[in-house]
């Protein structure tokens, strides 16, 4: 039990699909964030959102969509994903933008 | 050039071995650095946490910081095969500030 929790684990979407990621954190933090993890290459940051604002987009494409209704939740909408954006979610949360933890991830595969 | 980088690997030792993985960072404006460990199909855990130059000791594990050279190191003493994972290094400068994180380095500890 990390305290940050990704649903759903696994997704197989087609390309013309539109799928939601969720991540819920138990952690009373106020700043929450979507990461991209591809093999061999960096976690590469995508969406930081602090106290329900969003703080920083990382140059994500707009097929891409986060959404973060509270501080506790945070969405990730996907529509008319590409192969290449196949790979693990990761969302994050922090207390004032210290130590991150991480949930478990949400493994996507695009088809 | 990368602001944080590691070696992928995969390194593989025998179990019982003194496990020596390393980053090097660009930026010397960086004060804060982690280490965090990613089995298999997981999301990456807080391992340690350090601030500044200097070392950190949890047990079997030994985080090293030499600001001098901009080199980050994380000794793991008597290696068991449960400490099989990718560990990634991280570093940011302030409070609050991009966590930027290597690639990752796969270890293999064999029985």
């Amino acid at each position: 039990e990390t305290g940050v929790t990704q649903t759903p684990r696994h997704l197989v979407m087609g390309m013309t699909n539109k799928k939601s990621l969720k991540c819920e954190q138990h952690l009373g933090h106020n700043a929450m964030y979507w990461y991209k993890q591809s093999a061999k290459k960096p976690l590469e940051l995508m969406f930081v959102y602090n106290f329900k604002e969003q703080t920083e987009n990382n140059s994500v494409p707009s097929r891409f969509s986060p959404e973060c209704p509270n501080s506790s939740h945070l969405f990730l909408h996907l529509h008319t994903l590409q192969p290449e954006d196949s790979a693990l979610y990761l969302c994050a949360s922090s207390q004032d933008r210290n130590t991150i933890y991480f949930g478990e991830g949400s493994w996507l595969t695009v088809v | 050039q990368k602001e944080v980088e590691q070696d992928p690997g995969p390194l593989s030792v025998p179990e019982g071995a003194i496990v020596s993985l390393n980053c090097t960072y660009s930026n010397s404006a960086f004060q804060y650095f982690m280490w965090y460990r990613q089995y298999s199909r997981k999301g990456p855990e807080l391992l340690m946490y350090t601030y500044s130059s200097g070392n950190k000791e949890d047990g079997r594990f030994t985080a090293q910081v030499d600001k001098s050279s901009k080199y980050i190191s994380l000794f793991i003493r008597d290696s068991q095969p449960s400490d099989s994972a990718t560990y990634l290094c991280a570093s940011h400068y302030n409070q609050g500030g991009k966590l930027i994180f290597g690639q990752g380095t796969e270890l293999s500890v064999k029985p």
